[in-house]
């Protein structure tokens, strides 16, 4: 099994819906990610979390939220899905305290705004 | 936010070539500089992570530098090969604190057999 698991890894939705996308992970690390790929733009950060009680903006926040149940979790939601947020999407965990960890990636969730 | 470039944003090389390509990032509250490497279909993974100046890391034919005072770091692939065709991105670690990481646009170097 994946240390960083994402669910869905592929969906297809309509302009509107809310969308939600899951992140957990059995690295025991404190610090989670998520960002988005788009050709040619990279890879770009969406929020990130130090702990359950320190969530960050990244460099695109606007028509995202994030929620961390637990250490181990970390969801992505789109509350009103448009056309511009069809992308992949990555979730990332790294270990914060030992200086600057390397980022683990999940496997990426294709999202599809119709 | 940090601005980070990459160069040449494309590669192709022939098999056997070596390559090499650059990374710029501001160089005050500098704190570490990872590299990654994204193959098609498949998650980026962690190649180094460098965070003292003038240090240099080798995994295989891979290796790469870091100049902390001017803001840059060179990775460089040796005798380049198909399996080595992948995007490789850095991200400048502008605090231990911060926690952020951003990405470069990345360099996809493609080689051909």
């Amino acid at each position: 099994d994946a240390d960083v698991t994402q669910t869905p890894r592929n969906r297809i939705t309509k302009t509107g819906k809310r969308i939600m996308l899951e992140c957990s992970q059995t690295k025991g690390h404190d610090r989670m990610y998520w960002y988005r790929q788009d050709p040619g733009l990279g890879l770009r950060l969406i929020y990130y979390s130090f702990d359950v009680k320190d969530i960050n903006k990244g460099e695109i926040s606007d028509g995202y939220s994030v929620s961390r149940q637990a250490q181990a979790k970390f969801s992505l939601s789109l509350e009103s899905a448009i056309p511009n947020q069809t992308a992949l999407y990555f979730c990332a965990t790294r270990l914060g305290q030992a200086g600057s960890g390397e980022l683990f990636f999940g496997e990426g969730s294709r999202l599809t705004v119709l | 936010i940090l601005n980070v470039e990459q160069s040449p944003q494309s590669l192709h090389v022939q098999e056997g070539d070596s390559t090499n390509f650059t990374c710029s990032f501001p160089s005050s509250n500098f704190y570490a500089l990872h590299w990654y490497r994204w193959e098609t279909a498949k998650s980026p993974e962690a190649l180094f992570v460098m965070t003292l100046n003038g240090d240099e890391k080798k995994k295989g034919r891979i290796s790469a530098t870091l100049n902390t005072k001017e803001g840059y770091s060179y990775l460089y692939i040796k005798g380049s090969q198909p399996e080595d065709s992948a995007t490789y991105l850095c991200a400048p670690d502008g605090s231990s604190n911060t926690g952020k990481l951003i990405f470069g646009q990345g360099t996809t170097l493609q080689v051909k057999p």
